[in-house]
């Protein structure tokens, strides 16, 4: 069991440029969690899935940001036109059963918009 | 607003000494789970309760079960090693989402 994997570790994106993340989740697991961590907010809720489909985006900024799983094994964040204040540790996280179960986090992966 | 308010914001500790942690929640939750991240920003499980107490060697936690709006961490004979931010992660009842306390930054002093 390798854990829940993200990458990449590090992206370094000009202002405007897209940025997509990675998560694969834990094998079997049904829920998967998206969250941002900065300094300033603390760890935010951007969306989550269950069984692939999206639950609650809720967290989501409208604009520019969309989640996607599209089959079991992995789960994609992509951010369009990035800009500075979207600089930040994104982190993947997924649950057996999001009702019953421990969050798993990956190790995240860092974004730098210059 | 907020629906976990966690304290203290920071906490520096003697090695050797005791101390909790609080997460207080503005409603009432199913469960809650409580994490360690490391220096490199791994975040690492240490509990997850849906009542009750449990305890792992030095640490041991606490949730509400009468209530449900209150969970704590106890930390005993604090180490070098415990120092990391501490975060508290709530399940709400009715809305299948963790919704997580800003975290107490602890530093173990020798």
């Amino acid at each position: 069991n390798a854990g829940v994997i993200q990458t990449p570790r590090h992206k370094v994106t000009g202002k405007g440029q897209e940025a997509t993340l990675w998560c694969e989740p834990i094998s079997g697991h049904s829920a998967v969690f998206w969250y941002r961590q900065t300094i300033v907010q603390g760890l935010e809720f951007l969306t989550y899935f269950r069984n692939q489909a999206p639950i609650d985006d809720s967290g989501m900024p409208k604009e520019r940001f969309s989640a996607q799983m599209p089959n079991q094994s992995h789960s994609t964040l992509k951010i369009q036109s990035t800009q500075p204040q979207d600089s930040a540790v994104y982190l993947c996280a997924s649950s057996l059963e999001p009702s019953a179960e421990t969050l798993y986090f990956g190790s995240g992966t860092r974004l730098t918009v210059l | 607003g907020d629906q976990v308010e966690q304290s203290p914001s920071a906490l520096s500790l003697h090695e050797g000494t005791d101390s909790a942690l609080r997460c207080n929640f503005t409603t009432t939750m199913r469960s809650v789970q409580w994490f360690r991240q490391n220096s490199r920003g791994s975040l690492i499980s240490l509990f997850y309760l849906a009542s009750g107490t449990k305890e792992n060697g030095r640490l041991k936690s606490a949730f509400d079960s009468k209530e449900r709006r209150y969970s704590t961490l106890h930390i005993r004979d604090a180490q070098l090693e415990d120092s990391g931010t501490y975060f508290c992660a709530a399940l709400n009842t009715g809305y299948q989402n963790f919704y997580f306390g800003k975290g107490t930054s602890l530093t173990v002093i020798p």
